[in-house]
């Protein structure tokens, strides 16, 4: 299994473009997170999903979106990005009932 | 106040030292506590897993929660250099919903030859 797969690894946006960071998992986790992390900051979750066609706000939702149209793909979509959202983002995942988060190696975003 | 209160260090110990990390937190609904490792641009790992109060050891690493204080400590013994990296505390309450962790903000860690 490859685990949580997160692409890019790296990226340097432009103020007031888009992308999508994706991450794609093999594990057949219900329950998926995008999580940014700042120095000093720890991480703070953006979205998560309970499954496939259902997700929800975590802590720092805004300038972000994402959708779940199947178990294995939980894509996070930047609009107008912002020098704000320079940050390391995380992909992690679960099964139903483990406390145990499985997480991608990271995508590291600058917007300049 | 932060809901999780983590020293981020860096804290540096020679090789064979005895570690202690540590977590406060103000949230009283936490009930799982864990233990993340992460390497310098990896993603954080599960390391330890703890439900309510009591004592946890693994291999080399114990995990203490006193829910009473809401204190949560990592001890590492005879650390090594591999241990260099980063550990956050994580914990969370019993609510369903998916496994929303508050994390503390991580404390840096090197063990030196």
């Amino acid at each position: 299994n490859a685990g949580v797969t997160q692409t890019p690894k790296f990226r340097i946006l432009k103020i007031g473009q888009s992308m999508t960071l994706q991450c794609t998992q093999d594990m057949n986790h219900n329950y998926m997170y995008w999580y940014r992390q700042d120095p000093g900051m720890g991480l703070k979750l953006i979205y998560y999903s309970v499954g496939a066609g259902i997700t929800d706000k975590g802590e720092v939702p805004n300038g972000y979106n994402v959708s779940r149209s199947t178990t294995e793909d939980f894509p996070l979509r930047l609009e107008l990005a912002a020098p704000s959202q320079t940050s390391v983002y995380f992909c992690a995942g679960h099964w139903d009932d483990t406390g145990e988060l499985f997480f991608g190696e990271g995508s590291r975003l600058t917007v300049l | 106040q932060k809901e999780v209160e983590q020293d981020p260090g860096p804290l540096s110990v020679p090789e064979g030292a005895i570690v202690s990390l540590n977590c406060t937190y103000s949230n009283s609904a936490f009930q799982y506590f864990m233990w993340y490792r992460q390497y310098s641009r990896k993603g954080p790992e599960l390391l330890m897993y703890t439900y309510s109060s009591g004592n946890k050891e693994d291999g080399r690493f114990t995990a203490q929660v006193d829910k009473s204080s809401k204190y949560i400590s990592l001890f590492i013994r005879d650390s090594q250099p591999s241990d260099s990296a980063t550990y956050l505390c994580a914990m969370r309450g019993l609510t369903g919903g998916g496994n929303k962790l508050t994390f503390g903000t991580g404390t840096q860690l090197k063990v030196e030859l």
